[in-house]
């Protein structure tokens, strides 16, 4: 069965520290996806990356970087050089291979506050 | 741009009362979603489809239907609303083409049942 493990229920970092949200996926497929999504505080959730099993190179985009292990199932996020704007819940969420119909299983978030 | 859209961001309703969430999407997307979000609970998935008139159920079904009559439009029903249902309700559609599973949501629905 898929699960999404985000232990850090909160994290509170002063701007410009850098942050770390942690995820942790079980799935028995070979082949799967991961995502992060970020959900400020208007509520829609807005989709940052996605990543397949196959694909094991880590990611930069501006200031926020993603490392994924297979080898400890992990999917981490880290954003350097925190800003306010920041400052949200995160969910990183899991896929198998389908038929292409489905459903993401979700963690269940992590809410940033970055404090100015 | 895809675009979802959900029929209202805020909604306070009386228990027993039946009620819509309606939500449309604009990308010809195949797959729609509907999940509910409460603290400490994250993302729950109710029901989606993956076709016009299918429809499957998800983790959290009970209490809910849903109806899907044309490819755009995905609609959530709370056939006699309770106090436990209020909750944010979030909207979401993905194409079906492999490998692209990343899901398109709306803006939510905040729905408070009294």
């Amino acid at each position: 069965a898929q699960k999404v493990t985000q232990a850090q229920t909160e994290i509170s970092v002063v701007e410009k520290e850098d942050v770390t949200l942690d995820c942790v996926y079980e799935t028995r497929d070979t082949t799967y996806y991961l995502f992060w999504y970020k959900q400020p505080p208007s509520g829609e959730l807005v989709f940052l990356i996605r990543r397949n099993s196959f694909d094991e190179q880590n990611e930069i985009s501006g200031r926020y970087s993603w490392n994924f292990q297979k080898s400890t199932s992990s999917f981490n996020f880290t954003i350097t050089a925190s800003q306010v704007v920041d400052s949200a819940v995160y969910f990183c969420a899991l896929s198998e291979e389908g038929s292409g119909n489905t459903p993401l299983v979700f963690g269940k978030g992590t809410r940033l506050s970055v404090i100015a | 741009d895809v675009k979802v859209t959900q029929s209202s961001r805020y909604l306070v309703k009386r228990t027993g009362e039946k009620v819509f969430l309606e939500c449309v999407q604009d990308m010809d997307h195949e797959n729609m979603f509907w999940y509910r979000q409460d603290p400490g609970l994250g993302l729950r998935l109710i029901y989606f489809s993956y076709d016009v008139k299918m429809k499957e159920k998800g983790d959290i079904p009970e209490g809910y239907s849903v109806s899907r009559e044309k490819k755009e439009r995905f609609s959530l029903i709370l056939e006699s609303a309770s106090t436990n249902q209020t909750s944010m309700y979030l909207c979401a559609s993905s194409h079906r083409g492999y490998p692209y599973n990343e899901q398109f949501f709306g803006p939510g629905t905040r729905l408070t049942v009294l």
